[in-house]
């Protein structure tokens, strides 16, 4: 099946620095991506949807200026996490929809998430 | 607008006997339904997933799921409960856009 990867998979900071977590789609190509926020013991939600060579469509709440998205190519999508504070630790989870299918019901393939610990 | 609700935040079931998580859904238009497993510190990985076919839906690692129209329900079996099922169970409803129930832990006891 198709394979997604995050890089890193688990990053430490000093509050007030910026971190960028990597999404690639190993197999195939995705024009869309999406990225996740998972708190402990809490289901996912969803941040914001990348599309190559579009800006991101982020979802209500979410601070476009603090979480930068940059989906620059078709199996790469970076999330910024700018002027990191203790709150912003998390889990981050990205997945990739691919870009040959086009029902709107298709499957999301997702990365192995990124573990941030902002102190 | 779509929604789905999994009933039951833990289940705790004795190894090789059944399980059943639960999941009901909304959705305006006829949507994807999908299972997907979290093990502890983990990725999502994608246990099965109906797209109108067959409602009987056979996932990997012994589960299926049997997609209920009539009472909005996509709940998640397995004959025998191993140990290494126990995780972290999400449904998923999607049509244009992907909502994630709250989850299910599940809980295997030796």
């Amino acid at each position: 099946g198709a394979v997604v990867s995050q890089h890193p998979s688990r990053v430490i900071c000093k509050s007030g620095t910026s971190v960028k977590i990597e999404c690639r789609s190993l197999d195939f190509q995705a024009t869309t991506m999406f990225w996740y926020r998972q708190f402990p013991k809490q289901s996912l939600m969803l941040m914001a949807t990348s599309n190559e060579g579009s800006k991101a469509t982020y979802e209500q709440g979410v601070e476009k200026d603090k979480f930068l998205i940059n989906h620059a190519s078709l199996t790469l999508s970076t999330l910024t996490v700018t002027s990191a504070h203790p709150e912003d630790s998390s889990f981050y989870i990205c997945s990739a929809r691919d870009s040959e299918t086009i029902l709107p019901g298709e499957t999301q393939y997702f990365g192995p998430g990124t573990r941030l610990l902002v102190l | 607008a779509q929604s789905v609700t999994q009933l039951d935040s833990h289940v705790s079931v004795s190894e090789g006997t059944p399980v059943l998580l639960r999941c009901n859904y909304s959705s305006s238009y006829s949507p994807s339904l999908f299972w997907y497993v979290q093990h502890p510190n983990k990725g999502l990985q994608l246990l099965l997933k109906y797209t109108s076919a067959a409602t009987l839906v056979k996932g990997i690692n012994g589960f299926e799921a049997e997609f209920k129209k009539s009472e909005t329900s996509f709940h998640l079996t397995k004959p025998s409960a191993h140990m290494s099922d126990a995780a972290e169970y999400f449904c998923v409803v999607s049509f244009r856009k992907v909502t994630f129930g709250t989850g299910t832990k599940l809980q295997v006891i030796p």
